[in-house]
């Protein structure tokens, strides 16, 4: 089965609220990765976590390992955040594949 | 500094053609990845290069895809008799090594279209 399980697939927001996007995993991952896919399709890197949190302006992530999970909080959440987000863990087996979520459309309206 | 580099941006190949994709990593970073994203699979990795040796490529289809590394500033990525099934965005990514807590930058993607 998958080893990433993403979710919302679809989030819709209205302009100065927030919300979170959660990744569960089946298996324990050494780091997580979190991206939003800009207008051109590139994958920005949000945040890396090995554990803990990290906090960016209106973004905060935390990533649980040993309960195998992924967090990404967006708060006043403005137009220009619209886009598609991922996560992508790297597992504890010592490869360096990244294995990814299927992706959040995260939708602003006004 | 220009970050990864892919070329071309977009490809439109005829069915059974072949494609080459270029990556350009960023300098000094000696560990490359090569990811395709599709709609009905969405990101899948492919192989991965470190010091232009290829570590794991369990990620590549067994026929007709190859990826070498010849130097330090390229890798590429050959789909020979390329089929529709194949058309995706391949996205290039790079970072250092040894250092567990590097997170690779992407390049922006070719986006492979087979007629």
């Amino acid at each position: 089965g998958d080893q990433v399980e993403q979710s919302p697939s679809a989030l819709s927001l209205h302009e100065g609220t927030g919300s979170a996007l959660r990744c569960n995993f089946t298996t324990t991952m050494r780091a997580v990765q979190w991206f939003r896919k800009n207008s051109r399709g590139s994958l920005i890197n949000l945040f890396y976590l090995a554990s803990g949190t990290k906090e960016n302006g209106r973004l905060k992530s935390a990533f649980d390992s040993k309960e195998r999970y992924s967090t990404l909080h967006i708060r006043d959440a403005q137009l220009e955040d619209s886009g598609t987000y991922f996560c992508a863990a790297e597992a504890s087996s010592g490869s360096w594949q990244l294995i990814f979520g299927s992706g959040t459309q995260l939708t602003v309206m006004p | 500094n220009a970050g990864v580099i892919q070329t071309p941006r977009h490809k439109v190949t005829g069915k059974g053609q072949e494609a080459t994709l270029w990556c350009e990593p960023i300098s000094g970073h000696s560990a490359v990845f090569w990811y395709r994203q599709t709609i009905v699979q969405g990101l899948e990795f492919l192989t991965y290069f470190r010091n232009q040796a290829p570590i794991d490529d369990s990620g590549m289809p067994k026929e007709r895809f190859s990826a070498q590394m010849p130097n330090q500033s390229h890798s590429t990525l050959k789909i020979q008799s390329t089929q529709p099934q194949d058309s995706a965005v391949y996205l290039c990514a790079s970072s250092w090594t040894g250092n567990n807590n590097q997170a690779p930058l992407f390049g922006e993607g070719t986006r492979l279209s087979v007629l």
